[in-house]
């Protein structure tokens, strides 16, 4: 198995610009987290879906972020309009019971 | 609001110390995961813990589950330098599959 597959790895944009970050699970999974991790906040759940329903997006920063998940083998998370605050590291997770299986992340800087 | 408090934040150790990792919650968990993350990586599942009491090895790694199931130790032996990295436990509460993170250890173990 693949694991899990986000793109892109690395995201350089200009403030007020849209961004979409994109994950692909684990074949057979059936729940999906996205999670931001920075120095100071460590790693934060934004968002999990199961069997594609959004379950908790009680993390989700504000309304400048959304995210799908039109299937069970695709996800998105977009950031519309961009900010110098949202720069961190975005990770995506699938799971199938108790453990998350974790992509190998994006970078965002938003300059 | 779930918190897990991880401690110590940093931990600088010569190889063949010993150390130990503490995880703590006010609330109970359904499940305990640690993870070990690496830099420019995601986390990595190390081990699961359900059941009250729980002990676990891996090689020189021991997990034991409080018997409350509100707290959890990482116990390392004989540390050497490949040891190093970002621990992190993770929990998911017995509401529902949220899968929550602490703020992480950072291990530094020098030769």
């Amino acid at each position: 198995d693949a694991g899990v597959i986000q793109s892109p790895r690395h995201e350089v944009t200009e403030m007020g610009q849209e961004v979409t970050l994109r994950c692909k699970p684990i074949s057979g999974h059936n729940s999906l987290f996205w999670y931001r991790q920075t120095m100071m906040r460590g790693l934060e759940l934004l968002i999990y879906f199961n069997n594609n329903v959004p379950i908790d997006d009680s993390g989700m920063p504000e309304d400048r972020f959304s995210a799908k998940m039109p299937n069970a083998s695709f996800s998105t998370l977009k950031i519309q309009p961009s900010e110098p605050r949202d720069s961190a590291v975005y990770f995506c997770a699938s799971s199938l019971g108790r453990a998350a299986f974790f992509g190998q992340g994006t970078r965002l800087t938003v300059v | 609001t779930q918190l897990l408090e991880q401690s110590p934040q940093f931990l600088s150790i010569q190889e063949g110390e010993n150390l130990t990792v503490y995880c703590n919650s006010s609330s109970v968990f359904s499940s305990l995961q640690w993870y070990r993350q690496e830099p420019g990586e995601g986390p990595v599942l190390l081990v699961t813990v359900v059941t009250g009491g729980e002990v676990k090895k891996l090689k020189r790694l021991t997990f034991q589950f409080g018997d409350a199931r509100k707290d959890s130790s990482l116990h390392i032996t004989a540390a050497q330098p490949g040891d190093t990295g970002l621990y992190l436990c993770a929990g998911i509460y017995n509401q529902g599959g949220k899968l929550i993170f602490g703020q992480g250890t950072e291990l530094s173990v020098k030769p």
